[in-house]
Formats: C-alpha cells, structure tokens, sequence
C-alpha cells in the first residue's frame, strides 16, 4: 500500500537536545510538507520541499532544519533553539507543480520533559 | 495575518441535520480550495476541492460552495452522521503557481449527536 509513515508516534525531548523525526513516501511525490498542530492553531508550515536537494522555509521555521537527500525521505530535526517544540507534527506529500492536494502522515506528537 | 479563516471553532449538529462549515480568504491570488477532515492524533484527509473557476462541487453528502466575490467558501453535510463528527480545516492554495503550499485555516471542531 502506498502511503507516507511518520515515526515515532511519541517523540520525547530534554533541554537543549535535537530530535529528528522521520517522514518516509512510497507515492513517488514530488513536493514533500512539515506542518505543525497545535491546540486552536490549525496547521502551520514549517518547512515544504518541491524537488531532492531543495527546499523552503514555511511560516514557522526558526528552531527547525530539514534535508531532502531523497525523493523519499524529509526528516524533520528539532533543534534546542526552538523553544515552545511541543506540537504535533505532520508530514505531507503531494504530485508537486502546481497540484496541491496533499497526503498526509498519522502525525508524531513530540513533547517536552 | 491570517489569509484563510474559519471563524466558528466549534459546531453541534443533530444526526440527519445539515452542518454547515464556513472559511473566509483574504488573498485574492488563491485559486484553489481544499477541505480536509481530521480526527484525533492522526493525519487530516482530503474531503472534497473546488477551483476558482466553479461556484460548487459535490461528492455525495459534501457540497463545497464558492463566492468568489465574498471570499467565502463553505462545506455542506446533508445528512449529517455521527462518524462526521471531527475537525474540519479549510485551505487555500494558487494552483497557478508552482513552488506554493497549502494554508490553512484554524479548524472547526464538528459535533454530530444521535
């Protein structure tokens, strides 16, 4: 079955540590998204990418890096420099161009300890 | 500033009633609208999509209606199901334009009682 996975499903952080979350898609997408959930916030866009070895910052990227080094692959690393990390975070995919009908991941809730 | 909003957190239907979910857009650039539908901790799904181009598309019970010249769109349940009940997103897109994402709106939060 084609999809997009998103793990963990719980993701933990101390202070002043980096965590990566990983998004992985077999639909052969273009475009890959990070949003952010939080509550009464709706999604907001951290990062999108529209190609390998590209992307862009989205609404909210301070605190946040992304790479594309595969089609497949947009890992999503909080760095210590974002302070307020507890979110839930989704990673979509889409055919990319100016079709914009995205696919979702069942989402990584990351908190704080 | 907020480009797509939806101004109703919350909504309370009885079951076989019509819902009715409403979206404001400020960017007169967005071309194509999108709702999505979103149950707890887990990724939202597609609903239905309308172009600028229509002022009404329908699947089934989903009809999204679109004025252009109020910018409001707004998503129909009839009728409406217990299973609905979930937060519905509204988004906004130029289609047109390559290399642009969805924005999205805050969410309404859609209670559907038997």
């Amino acid at each position: 079955d084609g999809g997009i996975t998103q793990s963990p499903k719980y993701l933990f952080r101390k202070e002043g540590q980096n965590v990566t979350l990983s998004c992985e898609q077999n639909l052969n997408h273009d475009a890959m998204y990070w949003y952010r959930q939080d509550p009464g916030q709706g999604l907001r866009l951290i990062y999108y990418s529209q190609i390998v070895n590209d992307f862009q910052k989205g609404d909210i990227a301070e605190g946040y890096s992304v790479s594309r080094e595969k089609k497949e692959s947009f890992p999503l690393t909080v760095t210590s420099a974002q302070k307020n990390p507890t979110a839930f975070y989704l990673c979509a995919s889409s055919i990319g161009g100016s079709y914009e009908k995205l696919f979702f991941g069942s989402g990584t809730q990351l908190s704080v300890l | 500033d907020q480009q797509v909003k939806q101004n109703s957190p919350s909504l309370s239907v009885q079951e076989g009633r019509i819902s009715i979910l409403n979206c404001d857009y400020t960017n007169s650039m967005f071309d194509y609208f999108l709702w999505y539908k979103k149950y707890p901790a887990e990724g939202p799904t597609f609903l239905i999509s309308i172009s600028s181009i229509k002022d009404k598309n329908e699947d089934g019970r989903f009809t999204v209606f679109l004025n252009k010249s109020a910018k409001h769109l707004s998503l129909h349940i009839v009728p409406s199901q217990p299973g609905d009940s979930a937060v519905y997103f509204c988004a906004a897109t130029t289609a047109n334009q390559a290399g642009t994402a969805l924005i999205f709106g805050k969410g309404t939060t859609l209670s559907v009682s038997s």
